[in-house]
């Protein structure tokens, strides 16, 4: 089983709709969390960091339920730029004594008009 | 800011050659990493560098990779001796503080036949 898992979509939704992508992870130590997102033949880019009292941007909630170890992303009102992939991040603490940083391998989402 | 430099954009090389990645970080980010990122694996951590020590390398592949940072602002990727299969984008990533928030460069596109 992988550390990180996210459904690789796609996800295709009408302009307007509310979309909503989970991670789940398998390390009950992970610490932290955030989703990136990354357009096509680009760099990721930090979305968004993932609190336990769950976080607000915009259009954009993030939560973290760590009795079920995932997280989610929910996507308000979908306009045509938020195409993209988005990834999860998890960071735990590692036995060496740092911190390892996984990536999942993204969720695809195409809003179209 | 000038962003993460990352040079070349784009390396197509012969089986067997040896092949430098290079990157320049955000100025005063403690922390640099490398990934690699493929249709089927995704984005991978390679290593990363704190103050220009190693810190997490498990996600090396084997022998042919290695990765240096000689100083704060400069970092090198070497594939010796590349092959089919290291077909990738190469990303590096700076952060200043923490893990979480990295700041990606473009990428190199390296191409291995």
């Amino acid at each position: 089983r992988k550390e990180v898992e996210q459904d690789p979509g796609p996800f295709n939704v009408p302009e307007g709709a509310t979309v909503a992508f989970n991670c789940t992870y398998s390390n009950s130590a992970s610490q932290s969390f955030f989703w990136y997102r990354q357009d096509c033949r680009k760099e990721p880019k930090l979305l968004m960091s993932v609190y336990s009292s769950g976080n607000e941007d915009g259009r954009f909630t993030a939560q973290l339920n760590r009795a079920s170890q995932y997280i989610s992303l929910l996507i308000r009102d979908s306009k045509l730029s938020d195409s993209a992939t988005y990834l999860c991040v998890v960071i735990h603490g590692f036995s060496g004594g740092y911190n390892k940083l996984i990536f999942g391998a993204g969720t695809r989402l195409a809003v179209h008009p | 800011d000038a962003g993460v430099i990352q040079s070349p954009r784009h390396e197509v090389t012969e089986m067997g050659q040896e092949v430098t990645l290079r990157c320049k970080p955000i100025s005063g980010h403690d922390y640099l990493f490398w990934y690699r990122q493929t249709m089927m694996r995704g984005l991978e951590l390679l290593i990363y560098f704190n103050n220009n020590v190693p810190i997490d390398d498990s996600g090396m592949p084997e022998d042919r990779f290695s990765a240096k940072m000689p100083n704060a602002s400069f970092s090198t990727l070497k594939i010796q001796p590349s092959e089919p299969r290291d077909s990738a984008v190469y990303f590096c990533a700076s952060s200043p503080l923490r893990l979480d928030e990295q700041y990606f460069g473009p990428g190199t596109r390296l191409t291995v036949t």
